[in-house]
């Protein structure tokens, strides 16, 4: 089973909002991984966890904020947006040690 | 700096056909590399991934090949189906970035025509 799964899977938001997203997966991967995807760009990776420690946060602004709960889940806290923040949100998990990376059918985030 | 690219933005072919999608690279030091289908509205979807130090890997109708000499990946789709048709992602692990930075290329649109 290579299942990465995310809530919701669309989210409208205000400007003012705070919203979070989920992702789960029960693999036994101990890397995990948030990516922002704009339409028609690639993935452009946010943080990275391993086990359950923030190792990557790759100059993301603090309205952003990841946190780790434990080694299954993995959430992304949003706070005052912008709606240039608007697009798809992938998490990804790895094996720790490993490259190849499973990803979630993605969170679609407008901002309003 | 460090980059993957795409040759074709798009990929025109019809059913049955073979495909091929390219990959150029940068970074001599990458070690590893991936290719990655999305569809639309979905995540990536791992499709097939390679190693440094191998020139060619086959999977179930797909196979990667990787020229060191001239930094170039590509990936080809044997008798190519409707459902081929996605947005398709090469990917590499630079070395010196430890292995949970994947660099993604621009990706390549494949359409297939029945």
């Amino acid at each position: 089973d290579t299942e990465v799964t995310q809530t919701p899977k669309h989210l409208v938001m205000g400007m003012t909002n705070k919203k979070s997203l989920k992702c789960e997966q029960h693999m036994g991967h101990r890397a995990m991984y948030w990516y922002k995807q704009k339409a028609k760009k690639p993935p452009e990776l946010m943080f990275v966890y391993s086990y359950e420690k923030l190792s990557i946060n790759e100059s993301v602004p603090s309205r952003f904020s990841p946190e780790c709960p434990n080694s299954s889940l993995l959430n992304l806290h949003l706070h005052a947006l912008q709606p240039e923040d608007s697009a798809l949100y992938l998490c990804a998990s790895s094996e720790a040690g490993v490259e190849t990376q499973y990803f979630g059918p993605g969170t679609r985030l407008l901002v309003l | 700096g460090e980059s993957v690219g795409l040759h074709l933005p798009t990929l025109s072919v019809q059913e049955g056909d073979n495909s091929i999608i390219n990959c150029a690279y940068s970074n001599s030091a990458s070690d590893y590399f991936i290719w990655y289908k999305q569809e639309s509205g979905k995540g990536p979807q791992f499709i097939i991934d390679i190693r440094s130090n191998m020139d060619k890997r086959q999977g179930q109708r797909v196979t990667v090949l990787l020229n060191k000499t001239v930094k170039h990946l590509s990936l080809q789709i044997a008798a190519t189906q409707p459902g081929d048709s996605a947005v398709y992602f090469c990917a590499e692990n630079p070395m010196n970035t430890g292995f949970q930075k994947l660099v993604f290329g621009t990706g390549t649109r494949l359409l297939v025509s029945p």
